[in-house]
């Protein structure tokens, strides 16, 4: 079975500053999906950045970017110019085309705090 | 559009107590999942519908929970009795297309059981 893991219980960052959130994941197939998801403190989760395993460019979406090591089975978030509003929950999570279900498998979680 | 809507926002209920979760979708989301997070864990699965039908509810961890879809429509998901480790905050989620483009979420119900 895959699971996902998230080292980091806490991060945080100075304001305007870039901090990577990690995340690693073990599997034995060779094509899946990956998805950083983003809970504020008003509990609504919100899909950050997408990534398909099979594309060998990294997922960018305006201050977010992954690092995305199909080998080493990583997923990391970067997050440039970190802002106030991006304090909050950050849950990496994947999904396996072949199995016959549509979950997602997501980790614990890295809560990042942002200081002005 | 409207988002996923969920309440209670908060529910604190006794040991041996029934609740009753209720989320609506997305207007024409056809698919709804619901997820549970017990604190400091991770996000798992419970089930997910496919319009009205079930089409997998293997993370239910066990016959007093109850999930329904009454015409496709929205969703309640319904614990009797609850139990001291059912407290948690219970995610549902909806998507027209599947889980391959990810979900949009609600904002989750907190169970206290006490």
């Amino acid at each position: 079975a895959q699971t996902v893991t998230q080292s980091q219980p806490e991060m945080s960052v100075q304001e305007a500053e870039t901090v990577t959130l990690s995340c690693t994941y073990d599997t034995s197939e060779s094509d899946y999906y990956l998805f950083w998801y983003k809970q504020p403190p008003s509990r609504q989760m919100i899909l950050v950045i997408r990534q398909e395993a099979y594309k060998q460019q990294n997922a960018t979406e305006n201050r977010f970017s992954v690092n995305f090591q199909k080998a080493a089975k990583s997923f990391s978030l970067k997050i440039s110019d970190s802002q106030l509003g991006d304090a909050a929950m950050y849950f990496c999570a994947y999904r396996s085309p072949y199995e016959d279900t549509d979950k997602l498998i997501f980790g614990t979680g890295t809560r990042l705090q942002v200081f002005p | 559009e409207a988002g996923v809507t969920q309440f209670p926002s908060h529910s604190v209920i006794e040991k041996g107590q029934t609740v009753t979760l209720r989320c609506d979708p997305i207007s024409g989301h056809d698919n709804l999942y619901w997820y549970r997070r017990v604190m400091g864990k991770e996000i798992k699965f419970l089930l997910h519908f496919v319009k009205e039908s079930k089409q997998d509810e293997s993370g239910m961890p066990n016959n007093r929970f109850l999930a329904e879809r009454t015409g496709g429509t929205y969703s309640t998901l319904k614990v009797q009795p609850a139990e001291l480790e059912d407290s948690g905050v219970y995610f549902c989620a909806s998507s027209q297309d599947g889980a391959d483009y990810g979900y949009t979420f609600g904002s989750g119900t907190r169970l206290t059981v006490v």
